[in-house]
C-alpha cells in the first residue's frame, strides 16, 4: 500500500515557465516532508523540506506547498531551467523517509 | 570527500553468493539509513541506525539481509545467499538526526545473475 504517491510519471515544461510537481500522501501522522532531485547514476540530492506546521516554504526558485486537509504537497520551480531536468522524489518523514515513485521532469529549451 | 561514500559502485554476483556493501557516512552524522531502489521506483526503507544502535530494521525483506554499524560510523549491509530479486540499487543516507534532511550516497548497483 503506497503511503506516498506521485501520480505523474513524467512532466515536460518549456524553459522559463513554471514546473509544478505533485505528491499525495495517506498518513496524517507524517510531520515532515521533503523533495529530492536525482540525476542518473547518482544518489538523490536534497532540495527543500517543509514541516507539517507550515503551509509554504521557499528557497530561491523552489517553493513547496503543503495542504494538510487534502494530504497533498507540491513543488514549484520557477523559472524552470534545462539543468532542472531530473527525476524528482517527494518523501514523507517519520524518522525514516517514505518515498513516492518519482516524476521525471524534462525542461525543453 | 565530504559526502556519503558507498562502495563498490557496481557489484555482480552469482545467485547463492554472499555480498557486502559498504557505506561511509558524513562525519558527525549520527543517523544512518539503508534503502533499496528498484528500477523505476522510489527508494524503499530497509534499516536505520542511530550511532551504533540499529533502531529499526522493519524494512529488511528477509533474514538473508543483515546490517551493522559497530562503531557508529561505517556501516555494512550484507546479503546472504543472494537471489535474483535482490538485484537493485542500494542507497545509504546519513543525517544529523531529528528532522535534518538525509544526504545520500550514489548507491551500489547490485546485479545477481
Amino acid at each position: 500500500d503506497q503511503q506516498v504517491k506521485q501520480n505523474s510519471p513524467s512532466l515536460s515544461v518549456q524553459e522559463g515557465r513554471i514546473s509544478i510537481l505533485n505528491c499525495d500522501y495517506t498518513n496524517s501522522m507524517f510531520d515532515y516532508f521533503l523533495w529530492y532531485k536525482k540525476y542518473p547514476a547518482e544518489g538523490p540530492t536534497f532540495l527543500i523540506s517543509i514541516s507539517s506546521i507550515k503551509d509554504k516554504n521557499e528557497d530561491g526558485r523552489f517553493t513547496v506547498f503543503l495542504n494538510k486537509s487534502a494530504k497533498h504537497l507540491s513543488l514549484h520551480i520557477v523559472p524552470s531551467q534545462p539543468g532542472d531536468s531530473a527525476v524528482y522524489f517527494c518523501a514523507a518523514s517519520e524518522g525514516k523517509a517514505i518515498f513516492g515513485q518519482g516524476t521525471r521532469l524534462t525542461i525543453n529549451p | 570527500g565530504a559526502g556519503v561514500s558507498q562502495s563498490p559502485r557496481y557489484k555482480v554476483a552469482k545467485r547463492g553468493q554472499d555480498v557486502a556493501l559498504r557505506c561511509d557516512p558524513i562525519s558527525g552524522h549520527v543517523s544512518l539509513f539503508w534503502y533499496q531502489q528498484a528500477l523505476g521506483q522510489g527508494p524503499e526503507f530497509l534499516t536505520y541506525f542511530q550511532n551504533e544502535a540499529q533502531l529499526d530494521k522493519s524494512g529488511l525483506p528477509s533474514d538473508r539481509f543483515f546490517a551493522e554499524r559497530p562503531e557508529g560510523s561505517v556501516s555494512t549491509l550484507k546479503i546472504q545467499r543472494t537471489q535474483q530479486e535482490d538485484s537493485a540499487v542500494y542507497l545509504c543516507a546519513s543525517s544529523l538526526g531529528g528532522t535534518q534532511p538525509q544526504h545520500f550516497g550514489d548507491g551500489t548497483r547490485l546485479s545477481i545473475l
